[in-house]
């Protein structure tokens, strides 16, 4: 099945830098790459997401990043503000039919400091 | 807002009990996820339901279980609850097609096992 492994656990940055978040991922055969941003107590909230034939994607201050040959893929945050701050966590599926659960990294800790 | 509703907020119980989990997707969608997230542990996959029935199995033990009705409102039970069963637990709901596989999650239900 598929595993999801995610880099930094924890990231601490200067307000108006970039952060870069990373994950690996096992399976060849996903297709769908989506991030998920979560507050203390709230719900994950779909920040960006990508798909197995796209390289990259921009909204905004957000970016991901895609290599299916190193099966690797990035978030980039720049210009980072306060209200960055927050658990950032990747996942891939192989999504098909009716089906696509998601496998999750374990998530990074993103502190922004003012 | 996600659109997809959870009740109830907050659930405490005693080891040894049975409680009912309740999850509304959004307008349209015909999956919806289980998803269980404790600290040491991150998101974890418990199950899909598509339509009525279940699509994919991930970790869900067998003192738990879940169905989805014909309004495709789902329902998750977890009976001889345990200490460790503690945890925040989050539906996710999506359209499951070729087009689009995001999956959008309510505010969860943290259940407290005492």
């Amino acid at each position: 099945g598929e595993n999801v492994e995610q880099h930094p656990s924890t990231l601490s940055v200067q307000e108006g830098d970039s952060a870069v978040i990373k994950c690996t991922y096992s399976d060849s055969a996903s297709n769908y790459f989506p991030w998920y941003k979560q507050e203390l107590g709230k719900r994950p909230q779909l920040i960006i997401d990508i798909r197995s034939n796209v390289g990259e994607k921009k909204d905004q201050r957000i970016a991901v990043t895609l290599n299916k040959t190193a099966k690797h893929f990035s978030l980039h945050i720049t210009e980072t503000q306060p209200e960055d701050s927050a658990v950032y966590f990747c996942a891939a599926i192989l999504a098909s039919g009716s089906q696509g659960n998601l496998i999750f990294g374990k998530g990074t800790k993103l502190s922004v400091k003012p | 807002d996600s659109g997809v509703t959870q009740t109830p907020k907050h659930l405490i119980t005693a080891t040894g009990q049975r409680v009912t989990l309740r999850c509304s997707p959004r307008s349209g969608d015909l999956s919806v996820y289980w998803y269980q997230q404790s600290l040491d542990q991150g998101l974890q996959f418990l199950i899909q339901y598509y339509n009525g029935e279940e699509r994919a199995k991930g970790n869900i033990l067998e003192r738990f279980s879940a169905q989805q009705f014909p309004d495709l409102h789902s329902e998750l039970n977890l009976s001889s609850l345990e200490l460790g069963d503690s945890a925040l637990y989050f539906c996710a709901s999506s359209v499951n097609s070729g087009l689009s596989y995001e999956q959008y999650f309510g505010p969860g239900t943290r259940l407290t096992v005492t």
